[in-house]
């Protein structure tokens, strides 16, 4: 019972590098979401997709691309990594259309950009 | 103003006691309200959804006060296992794809 699954769980990069977040749903759910958490903060959406092909920023989109070319995967990309995306990043989906599906989360990525 | 707004804390309380979180929230055109855990380093995981008649679960009982735009959230006869953090969580109806606004969330640590 996989539920919501991202890889790596953990990563350092260098200033500059490059790197992909990947995340893996098998639960059928259309909607995913990654976010972003830094110490002591709240989860700030960064981008969202409400289906294959649909992907829409959230509210810290700078520096990060995603794609959703099937149901069950949805990857983040940071191209230039700088020390500002130091964070934990979280990917979840969700079930329900509109408000109210709740959602579940993956374990979560360290990512420390040095 | 935050969207979402909690006490940090953290809250200090001994085990078997009852403890109340409050949280409030700007946008009046949110529709649906949760309350979320989150363990030390973890994913947060759904505590319950926030109903404007008050809902309970157990220990739990969620308030929604629409009127003066806060939710609550009331912990009776504290668990060691409770020690997390919670996290308030609301959504709009409109703007789709269903996303979140997450509070910062208030500590609790329940003691011997």
């Amino acid at each position: 019972n996989a539920g919501v699954t991202q890889t790596p769980k953990f990563r350092i990069l260098k200033i500059g590098q490059s790197m992909t977040l990947q995340c893996t749903q098998d639960m059928n759910h259309n909607y995913m979401y990654w976010y972003r958490q830094d110490p002591g903060m709240g989860l700030k959406l960064i981008y969202y997709s409400v289906g294959a092909g649909i992907t829409d920023k959230g509210e810290v989109p700078n520096g990060y691309n995603v794609s959703r070319s099937t149901t069950e995967d949805f990857p983040l990309r940071l191209e230039l990594a700088a020390p500002s995306q130091t964070s934990v990043y979280f990917c979840a989906s969700s079930q329900g259309q509109g408000a109210g599906g709740p959602q579940h989360f993956g374990d979560g990525t360290r990512l420390s950009i040095l | 103003r935050k969207e979402v707004e909690q006490d940090p804390g953290p809250f200090n309380v001994p085990e078997g006691a009852t403890v109340a979180f409050n949280c409030t929230y700007s946008n009046s055109a949110s529709q649906s309200f949760f309350w979320y855990r989150q363990d030390c380093r973890k994913e947060p995981k759904l505590l319950m959804s926030v109903y404007s008649s008050g809902n309970e679960d157990g220990r739990f009982t969620a308030q929604l006060n629409r009127a003066s735009q806060y939710i609550s959230l009331l912990i009776r006869d504290s668990k060691l296992s409770d020690s997390a953090t919670y996290l308030c969580v609301v959504t709009p109806l409109t703007g789709g794809g269903n996303k979140l606004t997450f509070g910062t969330g208030t500590q609790l640590k329940v003691e011997l």
